[in-house]
């Protein structure tokens, strides 16, 4: 069936570095690509997206790229803040309605 | 406010007792969906709803039940909850399938 691998699933970085989360999906009809961050005790909320017809999009610190091609797409954050620590999913959805997460990454940012 | 709301948010209960878990949105979206997440397994799709009276299986549907009636609410049935449900449950809602999808606060489920 159809399947999201997210890599790495723990990330520690220092306050300021940028944060590289990768994703890879297998349904070639795809074509929305949300990413969720999730703090403790909450539900997912969502950072950003991009569709199927976008390469990249940027959002201030955050940034998402998309390789249709390889089935790739990776979330950016550039400068980053303590309160940027969190628990981030990717996710891929077509038309049908079906939404498929990956497994997470807890992302740490150290002072 | 615009917003999803589940309740209960905190379930204990004992295996077989059947239970609902209400979801409701404020935002008039088609889209509702359920999901389960456990530790290292991420997010999964129990069952979603493209609309009034339409309801399809995500990736996890085994065990559950779901209902469509009215467009606001989408609650998700457990009609003899097995300890293997313990987890933590999201509804979300978006105004239509693959838009940006709004989480509620998860409702944390214990089965004993």
């Amino acid at each position: 069936g159809e399947n999201v691998e997210q890599h790495p699933s723990t990330l520690s970085v220092q306050e300021g570095d940028s944060a590289v989360i990768k994703c890879t999906y297998s349904d070639s009809a795809s074509n929305y690509f949300p990413w969720y961050k999730q703090e403790l005790g909450k539900g997912p909320q969502l950072i950003i997206d991009i569709r199927s017809n976008v390469g990249e999009k940027k959002d201030q610190r955050i940034a998402v790229t998309l390789n249709k091609t390889a089935k790739h797409f990776s979330l950016h954050i550039t400068e980053t803040q303590p309160e940027d620590s969190a628990v981030y999913f990717c996710a891929a959805s077509s038309n049908t309605g079906k939404l498929i997460f990956g497994q997470g990454t807890t992302l740490q940012v150290k002072p | 406010e615009a917003q999803v709301t589940q309740n209960p948010r905190y379930l204990i209960t004992v295996t077989g007792k059947k239970l609902t878990v209400t979801c409701s949105q404020n935002m008039n979206h088609e889209y509702m969906s359920w999901y389960r997440q456990d530790p290292g397994l991420g997010l999964r799709q129990i069952y979603y709803s493209m609309n009034v009276e339409v309801t399809d299986k995500g990736d996890v549907p085994e065990g559950y039940k779901v209902s469509r009636k009215e467009k606001r609410n989408f609650p998700l049935i457990l009609e003899s909850p097995s300890p293997n449900q313990t987890s933590l449950y999201f509804c979300a809602s978006s105004f239509l399938a693959g838009e940006t999808q709004y989480f509620g606060p998860g409702t944390r489920l214990l089965v004993l």
